[in-house]
């Protein structure tokens, strides 16, 4: 199985700052990673397909890069409904895998 | 507009099944495979395996072999998820999700509590 390691697992920011969340696959996954963002007691919701291109409806702070083994999310400038968990996922092959997630929270 | 309807909570005891029921609309059923995702409390999402809607055809991870089914209705839309055996660690949130490249929607989860 294709292993996802997030980093960091937790990253304290501020309004307004930019952040870059890290994904890390075990193997090369082409560019066949999604992102997601999740709140507490919601499903996650999809904000990034095939490592860099924005879902619709996606504010354009968010963007994607990276193929491969590595890749990043960032965020040009953080805002106060952006604190919340975020995860990659690997779609290449079966099983399907997620990262552990970084969460964001405030400084 | 595209959405993914579950059914509602469950409270199973140890050793029972489950059964949880998907319902999509606002998009042609066949246009999205669909994938069952849990997530136990505290822990990230874990897929559990997916269905193609055209032809019924499924892929389940080794972890649920032998005790997840996955079947679909065409007719209503409508995807199932069953899991026997049930043991307190498969107490958890379930959703259904449908997309192509990706996960692009969700339905709003399905708790499972299995507790005797």
């Amino acid at each position: 199985d294709i292993q996802l390691t997030q980093s960091p697992s937790l990253l304290s920011a501020s309004v307004g700052d930019r952040v870059t969340l890290t994904c890390r696959a075990s193997q090369g996954i082409g560019s066949y990673l999604a992102w997601y963002q999740q709140k507490p007691g919601k499903a996650p919701k999809l904000l990034i397909y095939t490592a860099s291109t924005l879902q619709s409806g996606v504010p354009s702070r968010f963007s994607g890069s990276g193929s491969g083994t590595e890749f990043t999310l960032t965020v040009s400038s953080l805002q106060p409904e952006d604190f919340a968990t975020y995860y990659c996922q690997q779609l290449n092959s079966y099983p399907l895998t997620f990262g552990g997630g970084t969460k964001v929270e405030i400084k | 507009q595209v959405q993914l309807v579950q059914s509602g909570a469950e409270v199973k005891k140890p050793g029972a099944s489950v059964k949880v029921s998907c319902k999509a609309s606002g998009y042609i059923f066949t246009s999205y495979y669909m994938h069952w995702v849990r997530q136990a409390p505290g822990q990230g999402p874990e897929w559990m395996g997916i269905i193609y809607p055209i032809g019924g055809g499924t892929n389940y991870t080794q972890k649920f072999q032998g005790r997840v089914t996955m079947t679909r209705d065409t007719s209503t839309s409508t995807v199932y998820m069953e899991l026997s055996s049930l043991r307190a660690e498969d107490t958890a949130v379930y959703y259904c999700a449908g997309g192509l490249r990706s996960m692009d929607v969700w339905g709003q989860g399905t708790t499972v509590t299995v507790s005797s």
